[in-house]
């Protein structure tokens, strides 16, 4: 079985501080997503990576960043948290599209900032 | 822009009964693949069933089944014999067929409760 994991699932931070969201698969997959989901909007891609040190942008980049130095884990980063940035994030990942289109999801962590 | 709209913001049924679930999307796109997950109240997002828009046989994965409709872009998921377990958010999603290294694009999403 596919196994994503995120490093936690529950958050509390305070306005300003750089936060650092944690995804690891188990599975060698070379794509990973970073969605956020809130009430109302559904999931929205933040950032996807299909290959370590690749990032791209997706729907919603604003405020955050990522890094993928090794293929089974990628990190969201944000920067300086604001209140705007309370949400549940999801990582997800995937093998290449060609081959499989199923995207595997973590447990999501639930942030909240102060 | 691929844009998926899912009508129903809540529905709910009672236990061992029927229910659909809709989905419409909107693509100018030929191939493509379609998409019902569930993510339970634990949170945890799981693929429920999928279709790949080039098969007209409708996909079934044991009591969940899906009725495709590729010319009126609407993709409606079916709970036969709803079990309690089946009380969870369900997403309908959109990937372009080998594109953009399979980004899929999300439903607002229906939560669904079972009652006994």
């Amino acid at each position: 079985d596919v196994k994503v994991t995120q490093s936690s699932r529950y958050l509390v931070k305070r306005t300003g501080e750089k936060v650092f969201l944690e995804c690891v698969q188990d599975m060698d997959h070379e794509n990973m997503f970073w969605y956020r989901q809130d009430p109302g909007l559904g999931l929205r891609l933040i950032y996807f990576s299909y290959d370590v040190k690749m990032k791209e942008k997706g729907d919603i980049p604003e405020g955050y960043s990522v890094s993928r130095e090794k293929k089974e884990r990628f990190s969201l980063i944000l920067e300086s948290a604001s209140t705007n940035q309370t949400s549940m994030y999801l990582c997800a990942s995937s093998p290449p599209a060609a081959y499989q289109e199923t995207q595997y999801f973590g447990p999501g962590t639930r942030l909240l900032v102060l | 822009a691929q844009t998926v709209t899912q009508s129903q913001p809540e529905m709910s049924v009672q236990e061992a009964e029927t229910v659909t679930l809709s989905c419409t999307y909107d693509t100018s796109e030929n191939n493509y693949y379609l998409f019902w997950y569930k993510q339970p109240p634990s949170r945890q997002m799981i693929l429920v069933i999928r279709q790949e828009a080039y098969k007209q046989q409708n996909a079934t994965e044991n009591r969940f089944s899906v009725n495709f409709q590729k010319a009126a872009k609407s993709f409606s998921l079916k709970i036969s014999d709803s079990q309690l377990g089946d009380t969870a958010m369900y997403f309908c999603a959109f990937m372009n067929y080998g594109g953009s290294q399979g980004n899929l694009i999300f439903g607002k999403g229906t939560k669904l409760s079972v009652k006994p």
